[in-house]
């Protein structure tokens, strides 16, 4: 079956780093690949999405590329702000748009 | 707009007991979703409904059971709490014209068998 895979958390760093979330997913078709954040406490919501092979999807400094050939989405951000820990989770959309997630990474930044 | 709503915000359970999930949405959407979300871990997909009176399994079912008899409501239904039923049951909808929507997800239901 579908399946997507997160690198391994949790991840900290200090405040303007650079951010590499690796996803890499197992899909038949062509399905569509999202990022989801998840702050404390709260529901996940969506932060970007892609369609197709080598869109970009982009919200709030993040961005990533669909890319077909690796089958990877993976997440980035060039300067980062306390206000972005949370917990990130990549998935791919089935049919009927049921949605298959990573295991999720958490993210500290610290001042 | 309220968005996706849940009820209670937590909860506990002495095992063999049974409880009812709330969700509502306000947004008209027609599909309709519940995960469960265990510690260190992605969420995985019981059951979701594709409009009223339409439901179906997802990844895993065993121990709950659902209806939808409103485009609003989608409560989930536990019949006897198992420890193993511990986990953040997330509710989310989307208003399906394709596998690219948008999921919208309630502030979850913290769920404690003991």
């Amino acid at each position: 079956g579908n399946s997507v895979t997160q690198m391994e958390g949790p991840v900290t760093l200090s405040e303007e780093a650079f951010l590499t979330i690796n996803c890499t997913y197992t899909a038949t078709g062509y399905p569509s690949l999202f990022w989801y954040v998840q702050y404390p406490g709260e529901g996940l919501q969506l932060l970007l999405k892609a369609t197709k092979a080598d869109d970009k999807g982009s919200n709030k400094g993040f961005e990533a590329t669909y890319r077909k050939e690796t089958t990877s989405f993976h997440l980035e951000k060039g300067s980062v702000q306390v206000s972005d820990s949370a917990v990130y989770f990549c998935a791919l959309s089935e049919g009927a748009q049921k949605l298959v997630f990573g295991q999720g990474t958490r993210l500290t930044i610290n001042p | 707009n309220a968005g996706v709503t849940q009820t209670p915000k937590f909860r506990i359970l002495k095992i063999g007991q049974s409880m009812t999930l709330q969700c509502t949405q306000d947004m008209n959407h027609n599909y309709m979703y519940w995960y469960r979300q265990d510690p260190g871990m992605g969420l995985k997909l019981i059951y979701y409904s594709v409009g009223a009176g339409i439901t179906d399994k997802g990844e895993v079912p065993n121990g709950y059971n659902v209806s939808r008899s409103t485009t609003e409501d989608f409560p989930l239904r536990l019949e006897l709490a198992a420890p193993s039923q511990t986990s953040v049951y997330f509710c989310a909808s989307s208003n399906y014209r394709g596998s690219q929507e948008t999921q919208y997800f309630g502030p979850g239901t913290r769920l404690l068998v003991l």
